[in-house]
C-alpha cells in the first residue's frame, strides 16, 4: 500500500532551466509535507516543507506547491544548478513520516 | 550538521550472523529512528524510539530489534542476518518542537553474503 509515490525515477534538465519534481499521496489526512535532498554516500538533508493549510512555500530557488484536491505535491527549482544534482525524496507526515521512492535529478552544465 | 554518528559506515557479514548497528547523537533529542533505503522503495521506517527504553515498530520491522538505554544511543540489531537485509541503513533524530524535520546520519552500508 504505497501512500506516497514519486512516479519519475529520474529527471534531467539543463543548467539555468526549471526542475519540477512531483509527488502524489493517497491520504487526505496528511498535514505536513517535506522534501529532502540526498547526495551519494551522505544522509538525506531537509530542504523545504509546507503545511496542509498552505498551497505554496518558497525558499530562495526552491518552491513547494501543494494541491490538496489532487493530492499532489511538487518541488520547483529555478534556476537549476549542477550542484542540485541529487536524489530528491518527498515525505508526508501523519502519525509518522512516510517517504516516496525518490527522483534522481541530474542538472547538466 | 546535526550531531549524529553512525557506526560502522560499512559492514560485510555472512547470512545467519548477528549484526548491531549503532547510532549516537549529541543533540539530546528525544526521538530517534532507523530507516533502510533500497532502490525503488525510498526510505522505509524500521523502528523508532520516543525516549529511553521506549521504542515501537515501523513498517518493516520483521527481523530487526532495537534498544535505547541512553538518550544518545540507539542500537539496531539483526539477530540473524539474511540477504534481504542488504541495504543502506540511516539513523535519524528529531526534536520535539512542533513538526520538526528529521536530521539523518550518513548511513551504514550493510552487505549480507
Amino acid at each position: 500500500d504505497q501512500q506516497v509515490k514519486q512516479n519519475s525515477p529520474s529527471l534531467s534538465v539543463q543548467e539555468g532551466r526549471i526542475s519540477i519534481l512531483n509527488c502524489d499521496y493517497t491520504n487526505s489526512m496528511f498535514d505536513y509535507f517535506l522534501w529532502y535532498k540526498k547526495y551519494p554516500a551522505e544522509g538525506p538533508t531537509f530542504l523545504i516543507s509546507i503545511s496542509s493549510i498552505k498551497d505554496k512555500n518558497e525558499d530562495g530557488r526552491f518552491t513547494v506547491f501543494l494541491n490538496k484536491s489532487a493530492k499532489h505535491l511538487s518541488l520547483h527549482i529555478v534556476p537549476s544548478q549542477p550542484g542540485d544534482s541529487a536524489v530528491y525524496f518527498c515525505a508526508v507526515s501523519g502519525s509518522r513520516l512516510t517517504f516516496g521512492e525518490g527522483t534522481q535529478l541530474t542538472v547538466n552544465p | 550538521d546535526a550531531g549524529i554518528t553512525q557506526s560502522p559506515r560499512h559492514k560485510v557479514t555472512e547470512t545467519g550472523t548477528p549484526v548491531t548497528l549503532r547510532c549516537h547523537q549529541t543533540e539530546n533529542h528525544r526521538y530517534m529512528y532507523w530507516y533502510r533505503q533500497d532502490p525503488g522503495h525510498g526510505l522505509r521506517l524500521i523502528h523508532y524510539s520516543y525516549g529511553v527504553k521506549d521504542t515501537d515498530k515501523g513498517e518493516v520491522s520483521d527481523g530487526y530489534s532495537v534498544s535505547r538505554s541512553k538518550t544518545e544511543d540507539f542500537l539496531l540489531t539483526l539477530e540473524s542476518a539474511t540477504s534481504s537485509q542488504t541495504s543502506v541503513y540511516f539513523c535519524a533524530i528529531r526534536g520535539t518542537g512542533g513538526v520538526s524535520p528529521l536530521h539523518f546520519g550518513n548511513g551504514t552500508r550493510l552487505t549480507v553474503t
